[in-house]
């Protein structure tokens, strides 16, 4: 089992611009949530997926919209980017009291 | 509201000398606290968790309630225990679960 997967690693675009970024969750997990951590910063937790529905949202605007497929994998997308956006987007899916995290999608504004 | 807080940016030890990484809390409810750990090039893992109440790689932390702090030690540290740490809460219910990060500690271990 490879974990948690996100594509792509790295990503740059500009402002305006609309982004998708994937996850694969964890074997045998069916709830998908994701993270933005900014510079400097710990992660900050902005919706959480569960049965193709979103179950919990953070304090982040409409702007940041996701998306949970049949087979459990999930897309986090932000539309209208913001250099504020700038920051590692973090994917983790959940086992009973437990998170595991994938390696990050580091997308870039400019 | 629901907060972490870890006072210290940066920790720079020597190997060998003890380590303490500070977290405290702000939550109503029964808390669950985490340790996360990100090594270098490595993705974010967890360390340790309190309802455990183990020790993982020679770390340990003990909740307090009386003072809502989750404090991270270790008696000797080593050269590979440099990295980010992150301290966490954990918000369960409705169905739902989602984690509440500190800023993170960078700890620093020099040979």
């Amino acid at each position: 089992d490879a974990g948690v997967t996100q594509s792509p690693t790295h990503l740059i675009k500009t402002r305006g611009q609309q982004v998708t970024l994937r996850c694969s969750p964890k074997s045998g997990h069916d709830t998908v949530s994701w993270y933005q951590q900014a510079l400097g910063q710990g992660p900050q937790f902005i919706f959480q997926y569960y049965e193709e529905e979103e179950r919990q949202r953070g304090n982040f605007p409409d702007r940041f919209s996701g998306h949970q497929f049949p087979n459990y994998s999930s897309e986090l997308n932000v539309n209208a980017l913001l250099l504020g956006d700038s920051a590692l987007y973090l994917c983790a899916s959940s086992s009973p009291g437990e998170q595991y995290f994938g390696p990050g999608t580091r997308l870039t504004v400019t | 509201a629901q907060r972490v807080t870890q006072p210290e940016k940066l920790l720079s030890v020597f190997k060998g000398a003890p380590v303490e990484l500070k977290c405290n809390y702000s939550y109503s409810g029964s808390p669950e606290l985490f340790w996360y750990v990100q090594y270098s090039r490595q993705r974010l893992q967890l360390l340790l968790r309190h309802i455990s109440r183990e020790s993982i790689k020679g770390f340990t932390a003990d909740l307090n309630k009386g003072e809502t702090s989750f404090h991270l030690k270790k008696p000797f540290a080593q050269e590979e225990d440099s990295a980010m740490y992150y301290c966490a809460l954990g918000l369960w219910g409705g169905g739902y679960n989602k984690l509440i990060f500190g800023a993170g500690t960078r700890l620093a271990v020099h040979p």
